[in-house]
């Protein structure tokens, strides 16, 4: 069974640009999260999503947004970037909509602003 | 927000070793987890935690649910090179605006020599 995937794996930007960040959960999770982790820092919660419907977001400012698909599947968008949005965004799905603390993890998208 | 404080940030032990880990909270959670995250790897759940003084182990891994819900700790016992990694601790809790929101630890970067 394959696990949640992410793409690209590595994305370079300049300042001012926009990054789109693909994540396909694990078949049967109607879930996805993502997560911001900055060097250094633990993951920050960013988004949820269930049933096509954003059902939370974390302290981001209004320029990092997404959508989730019929199929489940998600993209996060990041607008107007910003050197600090470099960071490992990590996908993560579950498999109930009551956020479901056992999450899986993709590998990530290595973002880079220049 | 809220914030984990986990400790040590790195450890450097010899194979064969035990290893402890915590994490503190200013606030209660309902739930605590330990995640392990590999090199180019999305975190892993080790153990999942949901009632206060509950002692669990996987393998090698014990972890506890602080009395006062504001901590827990990791223990590894017998280290090998594979637990090489960051281990992280995340609090949750279900409902409110923390709905589907895990809130991560900095994380404990562990090295074993063999």
């Amino acid at each position: 069974e394959a696990g949640v995937t992410q793409s690209p794996t590595h994305l370079i930007k300049t300042r001012g640009q926009q990054a789109t960040l693909r994540c396909s959960p694990i078949s049967g999770h109607t879930s996805v999260y993502w997560y911001q982790q900055a060097l250094g820092l633990g993951l920050q919660f960013l988004l949820w999503y269930d049933e096509g419907e954003e059902r939370n977001r974390g302290n981001f400012p209004p320029r990092f947004s997404g959508r989730q698909f019929p199929n489940y599947s998600s993209e996060l968008n990041v607008n107007a970037l910003e050197l600090e949005d470099s960071a490992l965004y990590l996908c993560a799905s579950s498999l109930t909509g009551t956020g479901d603390e056992k999450l899986f993890f993709g590998s990530g998208t290595q973002l880079s602003v220049l | 927000g809220q914030q984990l404080n986990q400790s040590p940030q790195s450890m450097f032990i010899q194979e064969g070793e035990d290893v402890s880990m915590n994490c503190t909270s200013s606030s209660i959670f309902n739930t605590w987890l330990w995640y392990k995250q590999d090199p180019g790897e999305g975190p892993v759940l080790l153990i999942a935690l949901y009632k206060a003084g509950e002692l669990t182990s996987n393998g090698r891994l014990t972890a506890q649910f602080g009395i006062t819900r504001k901590d827990s700790f990791l223990n590894i016992s017998a280290s090998i090179p594979s637990d090489v990694g960051i281990y992280f601790c995340a609090g949750y809790n279900a409902g409110g605006t923390s709905y589907g929101k895990l809130t991560f630890g900095q994380g404990t970067i562990l090295t074993v020599h063999p």
